[in-house]
């Protein structure tokens, strides 16, 4: 019940495309959901992320589609460009404070062409 | 947001040997954790530093393959001891400022490998 599901292992897509990353999870007490991006030799960095009381957050080329009714989440990258090739991983945690863990997704790697 | 460093950022160790990782942050954050991510894997929980008191250690880790001291509220160390070659990893010290914070941020990572 702890497991969030990532998919596609891999995506290619071209310059210019949208990049699409979908999640989905069990746990219905997970109220905290991140999007980490992860580039060769350095550590993930926070992308963006959604709490579930919203539907959808925009951030830039970068938004998260969040359906609570089916658990699932995704990460749309608009406009993609050579740089946005990395890994993705998504995540979830919950409440309460001092045991709020992430749970990562398997990740995605990315490869934008140019 | 905070700034994490971790040292060495790679290291190439013997078989039976120890090697201690350090986390500095640039600020006071009240959780602190330790990753460990395989080659081309997701990433797993080692433990939660707890400061003052000992490590709150996940399935799977234990305390004596993997002490972790937390003196304050801005550093940690992780030993990783007598390592074999199943040791080699990515692994990532971690921080959330605050309790009622959601946000969580991973340093550059100290890359392992054990010969």
């Amino acid at each position: 019940q702890q497991q969030v599901k990532q998919s596609p292992q891999s995506l290619i897509v071209q310059k210019g495309g949208i990049s699409i990353i979908n999640c989905a999870y069990e746990n219905t007490a997970f109220d905290y959901f991140p999007w980490y991006q992860q580039f060769p030799g350095k550590g993930p960095a926070l992308l963006i992320a959604i709490r579930p009381d919203v539907s959808e957050k925009k951030e830039g080329r970068f938004t998260i589609s969040f359906n609570k009714s089916a658990k699932q989440f995704s990460l749309h990258i608009m406009d993609s460009q050579p740089g946005d090739s990395a890994t993705y991983f998504c995540a979830a945690s919950r409440s309460p404070g001092s045991a709020r863990q992430l749970t990562f997704g398997s990740g995605t790697q990315l490869t934008v062409l140019p | 947001s905070a700034v994490i460093s971790q040292k060495p950022s790679r290291d190439i160790c013997q078989r039976g040997t120890s090697l201690t990782i350090q986390c500095q942050v640039d600020s006071q954050v009240t959780m602190m954790f330790w990753y460990r991510q395989q080659p081309g894997q997701s990433l797993t929980l080692i433990a939660t530093a707890n400061q003052g008191s000992e490590a709150t250690y996940e399935s799977g880790f234990v305390i004596d393959k993997f002490p972790i001291s937390r003196p304050n509220l801005t550093f940690s160390t992780l030993t990783v001891s007598n390592m074999s070659p199943e040791d080699s990893s990515i692994y990532l010290c971690s921080v959330r400022p605050g309790l009622s914070t959601y946000e969580q941020y991973f340093g550059p990572g100290t890359r392992l490998t054990v010969t």
